[in-house]
């Protein structure tokens, strides 16, 4: 069954510091791979997804993820993080095929002043 | 447009119990996912319907079962509450399948006492 790892639990940053959440995926033939954002209090939202093409994917708040197949990663970064970029971003992978998007245990991202 | 809405938003049950959560999709939306999402486990898949028909199922109990309607609200059932249950559900709602972009709703905090 397809798995979901994010390494680190809890990620503590300044503001305006770069900042990258990783996420591993069990291999499989064929993945699409999203990242999603959780303020608190809230459901989700999507921020940017992986289907094909570009391994570069954008984001508009300036988040950005690379699909990694060899290293079967698809880490999350950002070159500046804002106060307003405090949230918990979990990683899914879709397995081509199955409509079962599997998460990860998510990241809580803390930007501090 | 009106995003996902849920029903209600916070419960309170007791052990032995059973509840009925709701869930309106996006207008035009056809596929119904519902997720439980706790401290401990995360984001786990419960179920995901399309058309009225259930597609796919994560592994849960039996006592976890839902059904969707023709105008693609969905409902979801937990019979024999048990305290383990206590738990955030949300439903997400896509145009056909998980592979696009999956709209969450704010979800519904059952705590079972």
């Amino acid at each position: 069954a397809q798995s979901v790892t994010q390494l680190d639990s809890q990620v503590p940053v300044f503001e305006e510091a770069p900042v990258e959440l990783r996420c591993n995926y069990s291999s499989s033939v064929s993945v699409y791979l999203f990242w999603y954002v959780q303020y608190p209090n809230q459901g989700l939202q999507l921020l940017l997804k992986y289907l094909s093409g570009s391994t570069l994917v954008e984001s508009i708040n300036g988040f950005e993820a690379e699909f990694n197949k060899s290293q079967t990663s698809f880490h999350l970064r950002k070159p500046s993080v804002h106060i307003s970029d405090t949230a918990e971003y979990f990683c899914a992978v879709l397995e081509g095929g199955s409509e079962k998007l599997v998460f990860g245990k998510g990241t809580k991202l803390t930007v501090n002043p | 447009k009106a995003g996902v809405t849920q029903t209600p938003r916070y419960l309170i049950k007791t052990r032995g119990q059973q509840v009925t959560l709701s869930c309106s999709p996006i207008s035009g939306h056809r596929s119904v996912s519902w997720y439980q999402q706790t401290p401990g486990q995360g984001l786990q898949f419960l179920f995901e319907y399309f058309s009225e028909t259930q597609r796919n199922k994560g592994n849960f109990p039996g006592r976890f079962s839902g059904r969707q309607f023709s105008n693609s609200r969905s409902e979801m059932n937990v019979s024999t509450l048990e305290l383990g249950d206590s738990a955030l559900y949300l439903c997400a709602s896509s145009l056909e399948a998980a592979i696009y972009e999956q709209y969450f709703g704010p979800g519904t905090r059952l705590t079972v006492t």
